[in-house]
């Protein structure tokens, strides 16, 4: 079964700073989707970053970009120039290829971001 | 369309009694998807629809819980006889089925039974 594995249950940022939220994952698999969603206070989670793992390429939206390093099988999230709105719970979230779109979430890691 | 909507926000209920939540996903979305998450972990998969047929349900699924979505459109999770482990947010999202595509998640149910 996979497993996805974040280390850091809470982090903290200063506003404007960066950040990296670790990531891992275990898989037999070679064909599969990894994601990054964040949960406010609000609870409803949304969806942050998505990367398939046949592509080399890290990707990146805006201020998020993401560190895939597939041999080592690592998913972490790099949060630039941190803002208050970033502070949130972060699920890392693996779901295999195929026409099965379950997802497996790790244990969230809460980050606070100070003023 | 305003996303994932999940009815109703807040449950208290007492031990043993049958409880119900109402998901809409959004309309153009033939998956659809509930998760249960308890306090500090991550959600955990309980089963997926896609269109009216159920595709997959986990073993944390117990014969207590049946989840329907008879139309292809709105769908119920229904948990009968309710115990103290029952208390969670129940989430649901949706999505298109694309292998690319997140899910839109709705805002939850939070199940508390005394």
């Amino acid at each position: 079964a996979q497993t996805v594995t974040q280390s850091q249950p809470e982090m903290s940022v200063q506003e404007a700073e960066t950040v990296t939220l670790s990531c891992t994952y275990d898989t037999s698999e070679s064909d599969y989707y990894l994601f990054w969603y964040k949960q406010p206070p609000s609870r409803q989670m949304i969806l942050v970053i998505r990367q398939e793992a046949y592509k080399q390429q890290n990707a990146t939206e805006n201020r998020f970009s993401v560190n895939f390093q597939k041999a080592a099988k690592s998913f972490s999230l790099k949060i630039s120039d941190s803002q208050l709105g970033d502070a949130a719970m972060y699920f890392c979230a693996y779901r295999r290829g195929g026409s099965n779109y379950k997802l497996t979430f790790g244990k969230g890691t809460l980050l606070t971001v100070n003023p | 369309d305003t996303g994932v909507s999940q009815d109703p926000r807040h449950k208290i209920t007492k031990r043993g009694q049958n409880v119900t939540f109402r998901c809409d996903p959004i309309s153009e979305h033939n998956r659809l998807y509930w998760y249960r998450q308890t306090l500090g972990q991550g959600p955990e998969f309980l089963t997926y629809f896609q269109n009216e047929a159920q595709l997959e349900k986990s073993r944390l699924l117990s014969d207590r819980f049946s989840a329907e979505r008879p139309k292809g459109s709105f769908s119920t999770l229904e948990i009968q006889r309710t115990e103290q482990g029952d208390s969670a947010m129940y989430l649901c999202a949706s999505s298109l089925g694309s292998y690319q595509e997140g899910y839109t998640f709705g805002s939850g149910t939070r199940l508390t039974v005394v």
